[in-house]
This record gives structure tokens, C-alpha cells and sequence, in this order.
């Protein structure tokens, strides 16, 4: 149980082309969820928390006209990058929070976003 | 500003061995806490959860938790090198919530 699907697995794309990446809950529903960017050797920097049917809350630094954010079901949320550029390639992954015994939260896989 | 202390390694130890990971937490309210491992380009996989004062044991793992130290920690007995990871101490600051403060991680490499 708990598993969190994410797609897609990696993407290359021009600079100023925009990606989608889509965050499934397979077998739980998830009123929360999160968005996530590592880069190389770096440690995980929550960029947004989604609450499905609300808008997204963002951290601070990072543009949510950039990175847009859609929660529309319990099941489903997705990260539009805009515009991209070459510092935006990065480790994308997202979680979804279920309480399963504590308030647990469950990664994706990851999307590995390259931008040329 | 909740903060989720890890000595960031690398931590070395031989096959066979005990690995013991350390995390402490600023913030005292905090209910309950997580180990992740993450594996080098993969995404960060649950591995112990943690409530209560004390001991919890999970196969090979034991997670121990001091709250009134502010502290948690993760034994990895008879280390094999498949356990050679990064491990990430997160901690949930109250109920009903699903956020989570992460550590930066602790690497552990278990040497053959």
C-alpha cells in the first residue's frame, strides 16, 4: 500500500519550452501533497505544499508563477515548470501525505528534468 | 524555524557491523518522526516511523527516540553493502498535519 506513482520518469526539453509532471496516489487518497527539487549532492528543498481543490502554498524563493501547481483530485496532482531554463534541470519528486500510522509521507519515483 | 540536525557523514563501516545514524530536532512539540533512505538518483523511501519514547525494531533496523533529548536514532544491524545510502531524519511538528522538516542526511557506506 502507499505507493505514489510519477511521470514522467525524465524529460529533456528545450530552454523556454514548459513541462508537466504528473503525481499519482495509486492506492490511498492524498488531501496533502508535496513537490520537491534536489540537485546533484544536495539535500531535498520542499518547493510547494498542495491541498487538493486549494491553491498551492509555496516556499519562499521559489516563483509560483514558475512553477505552477494543480491539485485537482485526491489522487492527482501536477507541476508545470514555464518557461524553462537550463538551472531549472533538476530532480523533481513529489510525496503524498497519508495517515497510515503517523502521519507518514510517501515519495515518487522522481522526474529527472533536463533542459537543454 | 524547525530544525533537523544530521552529521552529514560519510560514515564508514564494515560489513556485518552496527550503523548507528543520529538526528536531533529543535522543535520540543514535535509528534512523530521518520527515517528515509535514499539510494544515489532515487527518490527517498520510508523506512522506520517512530511515536513513542523508546525502542521500535523493523527487521534489521531500530529506531530509538528520546524526546526529552530531542533526539532519534537509527541502528542498522549486521550493515550489508546494499544498505551504502543516504539517510534522511524527518520530523512531523504536530498531528494532523503532513508536513515534514528533513535533515540533510547522513551517507553510509558499508565496506565489503
Amino acid at each position: 500500500g502507499a505507493v505514489v506513482s510519477q511521470h514522467p520518469s525524465w524529460v529533456i526539453c528545450k530552454s523556454g519550452t514548459s513541462v508537466k509532471i504528473e503525481c499519482r496516489s495509486l492506492d490511498f487518497q492524498a488531501t496533502t501533497m508535496f513537490w520537491y527539487r534536489q540537485f546533484p549532492k544536495q539535500s531535498l528543498m520542499l518547493m510547494a505544499t498542495s491541498n487538493e481543490g486549494s491553491k498551492a502554498t509555496y516556499e519562499q524563493g521559489v516563483e509560483k508563477d514558475k512553477f505552477l501547481i494543480n491539485h485537482a483530485s485526491l489522487t492527482l496532482s501536477t507541476l508545470t515548470v514555464t518557461s524553462a531554463h537550463p538551472e531549472d534541470s533538476s530532480f523533481y519528486i513529489c510525496s503524498a501525505g497519508a495517515y497510515i500510522s503517523y502521519n507518514e509521507q510517501f515519495f515518487g519515483p522522481g522526474t529527472r528534468l533536463t533542459v537543454l | 524555524q524547525k530544525e533537523v540536525e544530521q552529521n552529514s557523514g560519510p560514515l564508514s563501516v564494515p560489513e556485518g557491523a552496527i550503523a548507528s545514524l543520529n538526528c536531533t530536532y529543535s522543535d520540543r512539540v514535535s509528534q512523530s518522526f521518520f527515517w528515509y533512505r535514499q539510494y544515489s538518483g532515487k527518490s527517498p523511501e520510508l523506512i522506520m516511523s517512530i511515536y513513542s519514547n523508546g525502542d521500535k525494531e523493523d527487521g534489521r533496523f531500530t529506531a530509538q527516540l528520546n524526546k526529552a533529548s530531542q533526539y532519534v536514532s537509527l541502528l542498522i544491524r549486521d550493515s550489508q553493502p546494499s544498505d551504502s545510502a543516504t539517510y534522511l531524519c524527518a520530523v512531523n511538528p504536530q498531528t494532523g498535519a503532513n508536513n515534514l522538516f528533513f535533515g540533510t542526511g547522513t551517507r553510509l557506506t558499508v565496506i565489503p
